[in-house]
């Protein structure tokens, strides 16, 4: 399996810009979960699916940040307009219960956000 | 509801020395309890989980944890550490709606 693919892995853009982040779980998992990863506040959960339905986005910063998954191959997380501070690593990850119902996530390899 | 605390934020050993990485939880039942590693400018990577089929899990890069219930402790150990090994770890309980809790995280500095 190609584990949790995200895209792009690098993004630099200007203050005011929208961002689309891009991520594709592993096949068969029916949870998603959307991270951000600062120095500052270490790794939060912003927005996580089960079964491509959001079930609890109260991470989400503010109204900037959107989040949606058409199919349980796809998920995008945008943000409009950008801002300096949402400069970070932001990872996906997904998970699919297991017998013991043990829910470890696989994390995708992370995007990298720069906002000037 | 569940917790966990990683006893040391940052832990500094010698190459070829033993690993010891400290976790406890906190949980109203017997949980299941992962370690994750994060290497420089990576993503989180799975080490090792345990799901009381046995109390002792063997991971990944010779790593393995000890649940021990008494203690509510799930420690992180190495017999020799490599210098591949410097990275952070995380000690994570998964709640019962499917979202990981996470420890804050121990920095693993290995010398040469």
């Amino acid at each position: 399996d190609a584990g949790v693919i995200q895209s792009p892995r690098h993004e630099v853009t200007e203050m005011g810009q929208e961002v689309t982040l891009r991520c594709k779980p592993i096949s068969g998992h029916n949870s998603l979960f959307w991270y951000r990863q600062t120095m500052m506040r270490g790794l939060e959960l912003l927005i996580y699916f089960n079964n491509n339905v959001p079930i609890d986005d109260s991470g989400m910063p503010e109204d900037r940040f959107s989040a949606k998954m058409p199919n349980a191959s796809f998920s995008t997380l945008k943000i409009q307009p950008s801002e300096p501070r949402d400069s970070a690593v932001y990872f996906c990850a997904s998970s699919q219960p297991g017998t013991s119902g043990s829910y470890e996530q696989y994390f995708g390899p992370g995007t990298r956000l720069t906002v000037t | 509801a569940q917790s966990v605390t990683q006893l040391d934020s940052h832990v500094s050993v010698s190459e070829g020395t033993p690993v010891l990485l400290r976790c406890n939880y906190s949980s109203s039942y017997s949980p299941s309890l992962f370690w994750y590693v994060q290497h420089p400018n990576k993503g989180l990577q799975l080490l090792l989980k345990y799901t009381s089929a046995a109390t002792l899990v063997k991971g990944i890069n010779g790593f393995e944890a000890e649940f021990k219930k008494s203690e509510t402790s799930f420690h992180l150990t190495k017999p020799s550490a490599h210098m591949s090994d410097a990275a952070e770890y995380f000690c994570v309980v998964p709640s019962n709606t499917g979202k990981l809790i996470f420890g804050q995280g121990t920095t693993l500095q290995v010398k040469p």
